[in-house]
């Protein structure tokens, strides 16, 4: 079975583009979470979809992240316009339920915004 | 919210000695304290998990230990081996499993 999978593995793009990153969860898990982790940093937490509703955007830093999950399939990442600051790697991770329960991550995607 | 503090930030060990990491968590509804490890390259991999109603749990070389009214949990690696070499996050979540890390461990071992 496949995992949790990220496109694309690295980004670079120039400050003011569009980026957009994309996650395939592992099939069947209704929970889909966002993760960022900036230069060495902690790994932050950005969002939560159950299915295709947002459960938690607590931790989306600004109206420039747009996250989207049509279907409760496959979720994207769009960060428009990019700014400096928006460089790390985002990692996605699933899990079949909600709460105390082992959830799958992605292999991440480096975001460098020069 | 939840706040997850983790000590050390290094740690270089000799290949076959052990190896400690520890954490401390603020919110007392945290109920679920998984460790990842993270390789170059890669994403955080699940290697041990345990649960609020757990004191201890074991696997093989790893073993993680709770303690509840302290607020702290830590992971031990013994006999460890080169292939450890990782950096380490320990993490707490609440009910809907949204995950509060720690800053994470570079554990490097040295042949």
């Amino acid at each position: 079975e496949a995992g949790v999978t990220q496109f694309p593995s690295h980004s670079v793009i120039e400050k003011g583009q569009t980026v957009t990153l994309r996650c395939d969860p592992i099939s069947g898990h209704d929970n889909l979470y966002w993760y960022r982790r900036v230069m060495g940093k902690e790994i932050k937490f950005l969002l939560h979809f159950v299915k295709e509703s947002k459960q938690d955007e607590s931790g989306m830093p600004n109206n420039r992240f747009l996250a989207e999950r049509t279907g409760g399939t496959y979720s994207t990442l769009k960060v428009q316009p990019a700014e400096l600051e928006d460089s790390g790697v985002y990692f996605c991770a699933s899990s079949q339920v909600s709460g105390a329960t082992e959830a799958f991550f992605g292999q991440g995607t480096r975001l460098t915004v020069v | 919210g939840e706040n997850v503090e983790q000590h050390p930030s290094t740690l270089s060990v000799q290949e076959g000695d052990s190896a400690v990491i520890k954490c401390t968590y603020s919110d007392s509804a945290s109920n679920y304290f998984p460790w990842y490890k993270q390789e170059l390259g890669k994403g955080p991999q699940l290697i041990i998990d345990i649960r609020s109603n757990v004191g201890e749990k074991k696997d093989q070389r790893i073993a993680v230990t709770l303690n509840k009214t302290a607020k702290h949990f830590s992971l031990h690696i013994t006999e460890t081996q080169p292939e450890d070499s990782a950096v380490y996050f320990c993490a707490a979540t609440d009910s809907w499993g949204k995950l509060q890390f720690g800053a994470g461990t570079q554990v490097v071992v040295t042949p």
